[in-house]
């Protein structure tokens, strides 16, 4: 059983702080892990993709860091503004299929 | 270009019914899931389509079908539903079983069996 965690389950932030969270996931067999953003009563979006242990993707003020020998990635949001609330998750690609983290809530109060 | 959609939005059935769940895409996509989402659970894999013509069984399949009725459609079926199947299900799709390609979500359906 493949199993992907992610910390905190939810998270509250004042609009301009900066946060990180934490996905870990197996770290033998590993091929990618993906992070999606997801706001209420959307879809999951994706945000990055990740293969290489030591990556490091930035999208605008949202990064991600992958160490895939120890089985983590964060992700980070710098200056928090109330349009990231949302709900972050992660998936671990699996051979054939993704496996995802029940997600982190991220709430960033005005 | 609509993406991923799925009908119906919504559905409330008895115990027992049955109903079949529509999703498409656009995309030209080769591959295409079937998730539900549970509160604390995450999205779990009920079934996926690799290609046109296959399927395959993902994390909890058991009380559902699939059919991938040609390359954009692929449909979830409950042939008795229970109330144990109340949930969010959330169709997917992807260009293909290559590690790095992103995923498209369809809206959702939301479904109570009472």
């Amino acid at each position: 059983i493949l199993n992907v965690e992610q910390s905190p389950q939810s998270l509250h932030v004042q609009e301009g702080d900066s946060t990180n969270f934490t996905c870990s996931f197996p770290s033998s067999n590993f091929y990618a892990l993906h992070w999606y953003r997801w706001e209420t009563a959307k879809s999951p979006e994706a945000l990055f993709v990740m293969t290489l242990n030591g990556d490091e993707k930035k999208k605008g003020r949202i990064s991600a860091t992958l160490n895939t020998k120890e089985g983590y990635s964060y992700l980070y949001i710098k200056g928090s503004q109330p349009e990231d609330s949302a709900t972050y998750l992660c998936a671990f690609w699996n051979n054939n299929d993704m496996r995802f983290g029940a997600g982190t809530r991220l709430t960033v109060k005005p | 270009n609509a993406g991923v959609t799925q009908t119906p939005k919504f559905q409330v059935l008895k115990t027992g019914q049955s109903m079949t769940l529509q999703c498409a895409q656009d995309m030209n996509h080769n591959s295409m899931y079937w998730y539900r989402q549970d509160p604390g659970m995450g999205l779990r894999l009920i079934y996926y389509s690799a290609s046109e013509g296959t399927t395959d069984k993902g994390e909890v399949p058991n009380g559902y079908n699939v059919s991938r009725l040609n390359k954009r459609e692929f449909s979830l079926r409950l042939e008795s539903a229970a109330p144990s199947q109340t949930s969010v299900y959330f169709c997917a799709s992807r260009r293909g079983l290559v590690e790095n390609y992103e995923q498209y979500f369809g809206p959702g359906t939301r479904l109570t069996v009472t």
